[in-house]
């Protein structure tokens, strides 16, 4: 399994855009890219997924350079209520199980 | 649809207590797990199935039992609960297995004392 390095905590002022890097130096060839998100109390949500170069839905975008050995999760504008913990998962869309790392923490500031 | 339901939300148990922590899905999902969440911590494995009469061990399964008589429950048992066990246990579900897209539970917060 790929290991994945992100900081351990961001603060953003609100209306910002938020970039959270995810360094994967030895992600393999048939190795997906996985975004969670994790509110207070709750269970982690799925935000989103890609291969490579850009992937962009209602919640987010999420940007693969060409060597695959990092990814950026942008949130646009973001409000108070983006106050959670963003985890990074690298591995096939194969297979039995996925882990999760420790994630970043981003605080939106007012 | 309920998604992944999980009960108790909350539980206390005295150690050496035994107890299942109920799963249930309606999604008709193959692949469901058991994580345990330590605070400022990610998400630990705990076991996995990968449809009914399947399970295996995850990362960290020593104290806890599961098994899987439908596609819809999974639940997870802790056999003699220790103080180490206190946690907040979540369940999951998808349709594929590996890292696909998952459906979590609201969780349960366990207090072993």
């Amino acid at each position: 399994l790929a290991k994945t390095t992100q900081p351990i905590s961001m603060d953003s002022y609100e209306g910002q855009e938020v970039n959270i890097t995810c360094s994967h130096n030895n992600i393999a060839t048939n190795d997906y890219i996985t975004w969670y998100q994790q509110f207070p109390s709750q269970g982690p949500r799925f935000i989103i997924q890609g291969y490579k170069t850009k992937v962009t839905n209602e919640v987010a975008s999420l940007f693969i350079p060409a060597d695959r050995k990092s990814s950026t999760l942008s949130l646009p504008r973001v409000s108070l209520s983006d106050t959670a913990v963003y985890y990074c998962l690298v591995g096939p869309d194969t297979g039995n199980q996925f882990y999760f790392g420790t994630g970043t923490s981003l605080t939106v500031i007012p | 649809n309920a998604g992944v339901t999980q009960t108790p939300k909350f539980q206390v148990l005295k150690t050496g207590q035994s107890m299942t922590l109920q799963c249930a899905q309606d999604m008709n999902h193959e692949y469901m797990s058991w994580y345990r969440q330590d605070p400022g911590m990610g998400l630990r494995l705990i076991h996995y199935s990968v449809g009914a009469g399947i399970t295996d061990q995850g990362e960290v399964p020593n104290g806890y039992n599961v098994s899987r008589s439908t596609t819809e429950d999974f639940p997870l048992r802790l056999l003699s609960a220790a103080p180490s066990q206190t946690s907040v246990y979540f369940c999951a579900s998808s349709y594929r297995g590996g890292y696909t897209e998952a459906f979590f539970g609201q969780g349960t917060r366990l207090t072993v004392v």
